[in-house]
């Protein structure tokens, strides 16, 4: 079976750009969660999708944007960009929330 | 390959008894381990970490024990709280390469009254 699969792998992007990243999960899951990865902040929770209605949010700004297809494909979208926002986002999917899988994650830079 | 293992999927333990989550990782480089807990529809929150320049960091009734030579991980919790209950992930990294997280699938903690 196919792990989850992010596009694009590496991003680069200035501020006040806009950028969109790509997340299609495992086939048969439905519950897509993507994540901000720092250094310093380690793993931070942005939101969660289950069969297209966003689900829950984390604490970000609403800059960060996100939706899902019907094919539970999922997209992430951060707008007006800035310094802060590099780091690596990683995308999980599931069959529910309490079991996820991780793919191998986009690493944006903002320049 | 599973670089980072939780090979208990599920765990239950009484009320006020300790919690013994364990850990198993295969990549050498890693050198940086953290816990996450997670409750269902929530994200993942971090919990406590472990440089591998430790054996042991603890935090109230978190304590986590790391043994780089059998590349094993354990979360104990004492005394074990009803709230306790949730799914646990453990993760690593290696920061001197990529500072990427690797999560387990996790293991979920039931505390029983």
């Amino acid at each position: 079976k196919a792990g989850v699969t992010q596009t694009p792998r590496y991003l680069i992007k200035t501020r006040g750009q806009q950028v969109t990243l790509s997340c299609s999960p495992i086939s048969g899951h439905r519950s897509v969660s993507w994540y901000q990865q720092t250094p310093g902040q380690g793993l931070q929770f942005l939101f969660e999708y289950f069969s297209e209605t966003q689900r829950n949010k984390g604490n970000f700004p609403g800059r960060f944007s996100g939706r899902q297809f019907s094919n539970s494909r999922s997209e992430m979208n951060v707008s007006t960009l800035e310094l802060g926002d590099s780091a690596l986002y990683l995308c999980a999917s599931g069959i529910n929330t309490d079991t996820q899988y991780f793919g191998p994650g986009t690493r944006l830079t903002v320049l | 390959d599973q670089q980072v293992k939780q090979n208990s999927p599920s765990l239950s333990v009484q009320e006020g008894r300790i919690s013994i989550l364990n850990c198993d990782y295969t990549n050498s480089m890693f050198d940086y381990f953290l816990w996450y807990k997670k409750y269902p529809a929530e994200g993942p929150t971090f919990l406590i970490s472990i440089s591998s320049i430790k054996d042991k960091n603890e935090d109230g009734r978190f304590t986590v024990f790391l043994n780089k030579s059998a590349k094993h991980l354990s979360l104990h919790i004492v005394p074990s709280q009803p709230g306790d209950s949730a799914v646990y992930f453990c993760a690593a990294s290696a920061t001197n390469r990529d500072d990427k997280i690797i999560f387990g699938k996790g293991t979920r903690l039931h505390i029983l009254p």
